[in-house]
């Protein structure tokens, strides 16, 4: 069964270090998500592609976050400088429709983050 | 503004038990609903999801739920908990505004007592 594989799964770095998540959607999948999940909480949306365009970022904060999908296929999600609140879990998604239909979201394994 | 509430942080049952998660959603303008279950460091697998169509919608491991449109809820049940059960439950709402946002509940713990 296809996947959305990340990458790390694991990652420790210090504070105002840079650090990047990377993401490979289901083939064909033309929306893509980057969600945060803060420990005890339920996943926030942070980013939402629709092939290569941004088509949701206003929970981004773009002051130390960005997120780009140069072809279309992959992400990437890069923090930097990172802060001790961006520990969490760091979620992508995809889907096969646009944002408008009901089709399933499926979710990677996802990536920890622990900023010290 | 758009939410989701999930009654019970954590819910407590015996195995061979009924199972009853509580999703609770803020508008009235029918939206797609969907519920997730996560186990420990892992991502989200789908349950189940409601777009059109039967209210009542069945999903894998024998869960299933019940869009009631008066009552804004879409309730996860299972008539007999397994001890494989335990884990994270997110219900999940999408409304069809212009956001077509995905906003996730705060998640309840389901814990299985053997």
């Amino acid at each position: 069964e296809a996947e959305v594989a990340q990458s790390p799964r694991y990652k420790i770095t210090e504070k105002s270090q840079a650090v990047a998540f990377w993401c490979d959607p289901i083939s064909g999948h033309a929306t893509l998500y980057w969600y945060r999940q803060i420990l005890g909480q339920g996943p926030e949306l942070l980013v939402q592609f629709q092939d290569e365009s941004v088509v949701d970022d206003s929970q981004l904060p773009k002051d130390r976050f960005s997120a780009e999908r140069l072809k279309g296929v992959d992400s990437t999600l890069k923090i930097q400088p990172a802060e001790l609140g961006d520990s969490a879990m760091y979620l992508c998604a995809s889907s096969f429709g646009g944002p408008n239909s009901g089709n399933t979201i499926y979710f990677g394994e996802g990536s920890w983050l622990t900023v010290v | 503004a758009q939410s989701v509430t999930q009654l019970g942080s954590h819910v407590s049952v015996s195995e061979g038990a009924l199972v009853l998660l509580r999703c609770n959603y803020s508008s009235s303008v029918p939206p797609y609903l969907f519920w997730y279950v996560q186990y420990p460091n892992q991502g989200l697998q789908l349950l189940l999801k409601y777009t059109t169509g039967a209210t009542l919608v069945k999903g894998i491991n024998g869960f299933e739920a019940e869009f009631k449109k008066s009552e804004t809820s879409f309730h996860l049940t299972k008539p007999s908990a397994h001890m494989s059960d335990a884990a994270e439950y997110f219900c999940a709402v999408r409304w069809m505004d212009s956001s077509y946002k995905l906003i996730f509940g705060s998640g309840t713990r389901l814990l299985v007592r053997p």
